[in-house]
């Protein structure tokens, strides 16, 4: 079974201050995701990534950056953390080849600005 | 861009009973899609991908079948379980970006 580490399990922040979520993953893959899921609903792609050193932008990237120093390592700042940014993140990775490979999720990180 | 509508923010069944969560969506290009389940405090798993059109895929007494005249890949079981209650996911990937867009997903609730 593929493996996506993310770390911290969960952190609490002050507004204004920066975050940085980590994760890791052993599965050799090319692409990375950073997603956010608010409480009872969808998952958001902020950040994605299919090569270290480039990032792309998601669908809801304001307020976010992401890193991709290496291949199995991909990071997401808040450089100013906000109330709204209080929510569960989930990192995951895919081989993606021709689209039909699954993702391998993270167990995600709770983060709660206050 | 692409999206995905699932219709029914909660479904809530006795178990026993049959049960299908809606999934349509929009892209430009042939789609993959997939199923994901959440369950409560864990981390999204596939449950289901799609196969060619009109094609129906199984998993765990699960199935969907992909019908792109509809772009449809609404999720079927014949008898749900207390254990399936979760939150589950419709998901769609971009065929030439990588990037796999979800639904607003669908919360199952099974009651005895």
């Amino acid at each position: 079974e593929a493996a996506v580490t993310q770390s911290p399990r969960s952190k609490v922040a002050v507004t204004g201050g920066k975050v940085t979520l980590s994760c890791h993953q052993t599965n050799n893959h090319d692409y990375m995701y950073w997603y956010r899921q608010d409480t009872g609903h969808g998952l958001r792609l902020i950040h994605y990534s299919y090569v270290a050193d480039s990032t792309e932008k998601g669908d809801i990237p304001d307020g976010y950056k992401a890193s991709r120093p290496s291949q199995e390592n991909f990071s997401l700042i808040l450089e100013l953390a906000s109330l709204s940014q209080t929510a569960v993140y989930f990192c995951a990775s895919s081989a993606y080849r021709d689209g039909s490979e699954r993702l391998f999720f993270g167990h995600g990180t709770k983060l709660s600005v206050l | 861009g692409d999206s995905v509508t699932q219709t029914e923010g909660l479904v809530t069944l006795t178990k026993g009973l049959p049960v299908m969560l809606n999934c349509t969506y929009q892209t430009t290009y042939s789609p993959f899609l997939f199923w994901y389940v959440q369950h409560l405090n864990e981390a999204p798993k596939l449950l289901l991908k799609s196969s060619t059109d009109n094609k129906r895929t199984e998993h765990q007494g699960f199935y969907a079948t992909l019908h792109k005249s509809s772009s449809s890949f609404h999720l079927q079981k014949s008898s749900v379980q207390l254990s399936d209650s979760a939150l589950y996911f419709c998901a769609l990937i971009g065929a030439n970006t990588g990037k796999l867009t979800f639904g607003h997903g669908t919360i199952l609730r099974v009651h005895p």
